[in-house]
């Protein structure tokens, strides 16, 4: 079944202690992206990747890091949490190739509470 | 500026009628498209429906339309026959060709059905 996995779903943590949160996909997908949302904002865009060790900012990376080792896995690191990163976070994959309408996969979410 | 705008932060329908959530959006990219998903309260993102810039047709999937007025940049998202099932959030969303194909989200609308 082609789908992309976040774990781990539900994570309460303390401000400053590093996190991470994994997400794989087995689409073989080059493109993978990682989003929060937050009520009234959205889904917004923290980074992405168009394939291995290719990455690249979004509307919102600060705090974040990333990585893309691997085709298939593409963590996102938050190296010192503060309370503003409690959100719910979206993973999400789809193939580089293709037309505008090429379908995105997304993970079942992340939801993050820093305390 | 917003690119994506949903006006309506929440709405109420009764069961069985049809309702609109609107959506606009701005972009200066002649090649994009258009999508809508659907948020249940579990949280995962479903895809329902797809618009290109340059299809000549409104989009349609079994209860699910889109009222697409490229003039006017709206992209309304039409539900028949509303179902209780149908409660929940509902996300606007973009790519642009020329924006590499990054999804911007609107903030969403809340659609509650009323038995």
């Amino acid at each position: 079944e082609a789908q992309v996995t976040q774990n781990p779903r539900y994570l309460i943590t303390v401000t400053g202690k590093k996190l991470t949160v994994t997400c794989s996909q087995n689409m073989n997908h080059e493109y993978m992206s990682w989003y929060r949302q937050d009520p009234g904002l959205g889904l917004r865009q923290i980074y992405y990747s168009m394939n291995v060790e290719v990455t690249d900012k979004g509307d919102v990376p600060e705090g974040y890091k990333v990585s893309r080792k691997e085709k298939r896995n593409f963590p996102l690191i938050l190296e010192s949490p503060s309370p503003n990163q409690t959100s719910l976070y979206f993973c999400a994959s789809r193939a580089g190739t293709g037309g505008l309408n090429t379908e995105a996969f997304f993970g079942q979410g992340t939801r993050l509470t820093v305390v | 500026a917003q690119k994506i705008t949903q006006t309506q932060p929440g709405m109420f329908v009764q069961e069985k009628e049809a309702v609109t959530l609107d959506c606009t959006y701005d972009t200066s990219d002649p090649s994009y498209g258009l999508f809508w998903y659907k948020q249940p309260s579990s949280g995962e993102m479903i895809f329902l429906i797809y618009q290109g810039s340059y299809d000549q047709q409104n989009a349609t999937e079994g209860r699910y339309s889109l009222n697409f007025q490229k003039a006017r940049k709206s992209a309304n998202l039409v539900i028949s026959a509303s179902q209780l099932g149908d409660s929940a959030m509902y996300f606007c969303a973009m790519r642009e060709l020329l924006g590499g194909q990054n999804f911007v989200f609107g903030p969403g609308t809340r659609l509650s059905v009323l038995p």
